[in-house]
């Protein structure tokens, strides 16, 4: 089945760092979504990517969709102490949906 | 509205037991599903449904049955929960089949004694 590859598995960084992580696939993606989750909640949707090469912001937020339509990135600039979290990718188009496993992001104040 | 609602939101089983795990949403979506979380295994797929009565299988169904006789709800049944079924377990809809982004509930944690 589809596996998606998210990278790196864990970060830790100093506040005001920018944070950077991807997600590649062995299969073409017709939509890239981004998650974050919290401790103890559920994942809330942070950014959808809907066509190849699209940039989209959400605040501090950028993510684009990989021109070959295999990987898709995420970046956070300035980073804060609420940004801690786990940051899942998924992808969209089909009715079995994959996520990645996720990047652990850890804020030292 | 409430979004998607999972209960309970704690649960301890012993080996053999069956329980449903229950959850609901208010968003006439059409899509729903069930991902099990596990440390460093990410979101994985045990069952979804694309409508009332319609069900499928997802990457981890074994143990598992669902049934969708309403929009509204999607229940998860163990029928003889075992100590590998421990984990925390999401609900998730969507508007549409896949390409629409999933609104999770808070999880059901399950432990398996």
């Amino acid at each position: 089945g589809q596996q998606l590859n998210q990278s790196p598995q864990s970060m830790f960084i100093q506040e005001g760092e920018d944070v950077s992580m991807n997600c590649t696939s062995s299969s073409i993606f017709n939509t890239w979504l981004w998650y974050k989750q919290d401790p103890g909640e559920g994942p809330v949707l942070l950014i959808a990517l809907y066509k190849a090469g699209e940039l989209t912001s959400n605040g501090r937020l950028t993510a684009q969709f990989g021109i070959t339509r295999k990987d898709s990135f995420l970046n956070i600039s300035a980073s804060i102490p609420s940004d801690v979290g786990i940051y899942f990718c998924s992808q969209g188009g089909s009715e079995k949906l994959v996520f990645g496993k996720g990047t652990k992001l850890t804020v030292n104040p | 509205n409430a979004g998607v609602t999972q209960t309970p939101k704690f649960q301890v089983l012993k080996t053999g037991q069956s329980m449903t795990l229950q959850c609901a949403q208010d968003m006439n979506h059409e899509y729903m599903s069930w991902y099990r979380q596990d440390p460093g295994m990410g979101l994985r797929l045990i069952h979804y449904s694309v409508g009332a009565g319609i069900t499928d299988q997802g990457e981890v169904p074994n143990g598992y049955n669902v049934s969708r006789s309403t929009t509204e709800d999607f229940p998860l049944r163990l029928l003889s929960a075992a100590p590998s079924q421990t984990s925390v377990y999401f609900c998730a809809s969507s508007l549409n089949r896949g390409n629409q982004p999933q609104h999770f509930g808070d999880g059901t944690r399950l432990s398996i004694l």
